[in-house]
């Protein structure tokens, strides 16, 4: 079974630019939930979908949002990039709704604002 | 809202010595789930071990055990007979029961293992 794709697993742009970020969960996963990890602020939770909804939302301004499709493909945009927007954004999949379910991470996509 | 911390940046340890890695969190909830995540330089996120916090009885998963104490709202993982393959980072989670997939993460422990 394939597991957690994200593309890009790169990206550059500029400030004042927008990015979208693209996952693919396992087969079957109907929850994906996004991350953004830097060194200075950690692992912070950005965006749960299951289902097509969105289930959890962290503390994040307005200009990240995310939508999830039918196929459970998830996407996440960020406009008016900052350079503090520079991080490795993670995916994660999982089967079920929360309780004792196992995430499952994708390599990442690190983007990096200029 | 809950918080995870992890008191020790980065530890090191010996082939084949014992290690043991803190994690303590802070919740007003009585249901809830804990993880330990092993990060590899450039590799995925998996998971190592996971413990729900109804389960007096410690998890254990091969070489890799929890010591859970919630009173003490710590859970601390143990990992046995180390191997060079378990350097990277390891992160503590937080889940809360009903609360959807949403994972609170500690700051992250930095093993280097010494051959």
């Amino acid at each position: 079974k394939a597991g957690v794709t994200q593309t890009p697993r790169y990206l550059i742009k500029t400030r004042g630019q927008q990015v979208t970020l693209s996952c693919s969960p396992i087969s079957g996963h109907r929850s994906v939930s996004w991350y953004q990890q830097t060194p200075g602020q950690g692992l912070q939770f950005l965006f749960e979908y299951f289902s097509e909804t969105q289930r959890n939302k962290g503390n994040f301004p307005g200009r990240f949002s995310g939508r999830q499709f039918s196929n459970s493909r998830s996407e996440m945009n960020v406009s008016t990039l900052e350079l503090g927007d520079s991080a490795l954004y993670l995916c994660a999949s999982s089967l079920g709704d929360g309780g004792y379910n196992e995430q499952f991470f994708g390599p990442g996509t690190r983007l990096t604002v200029l | 809202a809950q918080t995870v911390t992890q008191s020790q940046p980065e530890m090191s340890v010996q082939e084949a010595e014992t290690v043991t890695l803190s994690c303590t969190y802070d919740t007003s909830e009585s249901d809830y789930y804990l993880f330990w995540y092993k990060q590899p330089p450039s590799r995925q996120m998996i998971l190592v071990i996971r413990q729900e916090a109804y389960k007096q009885q410690n998890a254990t998963e091969n070489r890799f055990s929890v010591n859970f104490q919630k009173a003490a709202k710590s859970f601390s993982l143990k990992i046995s007979d180390s191997q060079l393959g378990d350097a990277a980072m390891y992160f503590c989670a937080y889940r809360s029961a009903g609360a959807g997939n949403m994972l609170t993460f500690g700051g992250g422990t930095r093993l280097m293992v010494k051959p």
